[in-house]
Parts: C-alpha cells; sequence; structure tokens
C-alpha cells in the first residue's frame, strides 16, 4: 500500500522569506501523480501544485516550486518570498495512475502547519 | 462550473440520530470520493465511487457508516446511528479523465455529534 510522510507537523517562515516543506512516500508503482494541497483556516482544500511521476522537471507555479527526487521517493514543496496569505496546512499527495483514465484514491500525508510571520 | 457541492455545512446532533450528508460532483467527472478529516486521524478515505460504483469502501469505519451514488450528479453518505466519535468534517471530492489526476474537494460538512 502506499504511504505518504511529511516529518514536520509546523514549520514557520518570516514574511518575504523562503520555506521548504518536505514529504516523502512510498510505492512500487512508476506511473502516478503527487500534489501539495493547502488548507487554510476556511478547510477549503486548494491544490498548490502538481507533479507527474514520468515527467523529469520539477514543477513550478509561480512562488511555489517542486523538488521531485523520484529515486529517493522524496518531494518537497518550496514557497518563496512567503506572504501572510500561505499561513495554511499543507498535504503532500499521491495518487496513482493505472492508466487510461484509472486514477485510484488519494492518499495524503499526516499535513504540515505554516504560520507566517509578518 | 459551482464546483463540488456539499450540504450541510454544519450539522450538530445528538447520539443515536441518523445524519444524511449530500455531495454533488462536478458535472462529468466520473469519481467521486468521501474523506473524513479529525485532529488525530488527518484525512481518511472512506469510500469511492467510479461511474457511480463503489470500488474501494475498505475505509468505512463500520456498519453503521453507508454511502451511495445513485445518479452521476448526486452521492450521501449515512451514518445511523451517530456517536460523538463521528465528529469530523466529512469532504467530499470528484474528479475528472481530463483533469491529470487532481481532485476537486467541496467546502466540506463538519458534524458534531452531541
Amino acid at each position: 500500500a502506499q504511504t505518504v510522510t511529511q516529518s514536520q507537523p509546523e514549520m514557520s517562515v518570516q514574511e518575504a522569506e523562503t520555506v521548504t516543506l518536505s514529504c516523502t512516500y512510498d510505492t512500487s508503482e512508476s506511473d502516478y501523480y503527487l500534489f501539495w494541497y493547502k488548507q487554510p483556516p476556511s478547510r477549503q482544500m486548494i491544490l498548490v501544485i502538481r507533479q507527474e511521476a514520468y515527467k523529469q522537471q520539477n514543477a513550478t507555479e509561480n512562488r511555489f516550486s517542486v523538488n521531485f527526487q523520484k529515486a529517493a521517493k522524496s518531494f518537497s514543496l518550496k514557497i518563496s518570498d512567503s506572504q501572510l496569505g500561505d499561513a495554511a496546512m499543507y498535504f503532500c499527495a499521491y495518487r496513482r495512475n493505472a492508466g487510461g483514465t484509472s486514477y485510484g484514491k488519494l492518499t495524503f500525508g499526516q499535513g504540515t502547519i505554516l504560520t507566517v510571520h509578518p | 462550473d459551482a464546483g463540488v457541492i456539499q450540504s450541510p455545512r454544519h450539522e450538530v446532533t445528538e447520539m443515536g440520530q441518523e445524519v444524511t450528508l449530500r455531495c454533488k460532483p462536478i458535472s462529468g467527472h466520473d469519481y467521486l470520493f468521501w474523506y473524513r478529516q479529525t485532529m488525530m486521524r488527518g484525512l481518511e478515505l472512506l469510500i469511492y465511487f467510479n461511474n457511480n460504483v463503489p470500488i474501494d469502501d475498505s475505509g468505512m469505519p463500520e456498519d453503521r457508516f453507508s454511502a451511495k451514488m445513485p445518479n452521476a450528479s448526486f452521492s450521501t453518505l449515512k451514518i445511523q446511528p451517530s456517536e460523538p466519535r463521528d465528529s469530523a468534517v466529512y469532504f467530499c471530492a470528484s474528479s475528472s479523465p481530463w483533469a491529470s489526476g487532481e481532485l476537486f474537494f467541496g467546502e466540506g460538512s463538519r458534524l458534531t455529534v452531541l
């Protein structure tokens, strides 16, 4: 079974600084997706960034980027120029791609609470 | 598109009562998921459907929980009888073959069982 581990229950960062959130996962599959979701106090789950396992290039979305190390099964999220609105719980998640449109379930890590200090 | 719609947003009930949570997925999405979020256990998958058919219900805690998807635009999660330990936020999510694996979440239903 696939597992996702986030070893940092809490992280903090000063506004405008950079922070990196860690995630490791375990799978025997070769084709899958990895995600970072953000959950602010409103509790809405918001997709931050997505990585496809067969793509070697790390995904980037504005101030958010990932460091995807497939062999090490590591998927960290870097937030640059942190803003107060980035404060939230961040979840790393895994979903296998079984071919075609067969995706299966999304497995989440335990989450990391990010605090941004002004 | 209106996104995934869940109701109710908040529900407070007494132990032993029946609770029904509702979900309308995004039109055209063929996967529907029910997750439960608690402080202790994080986000747990309860059950998911593909084309209205339950694929994996191994996360359903016990027989008190049941889920149905009678058509492509509606699903329910029912708890009968409810217990205080069922208090949690319940999320519904849907996904599409064209969304590169992304799940789209509703705003969640916060359930409190007294």
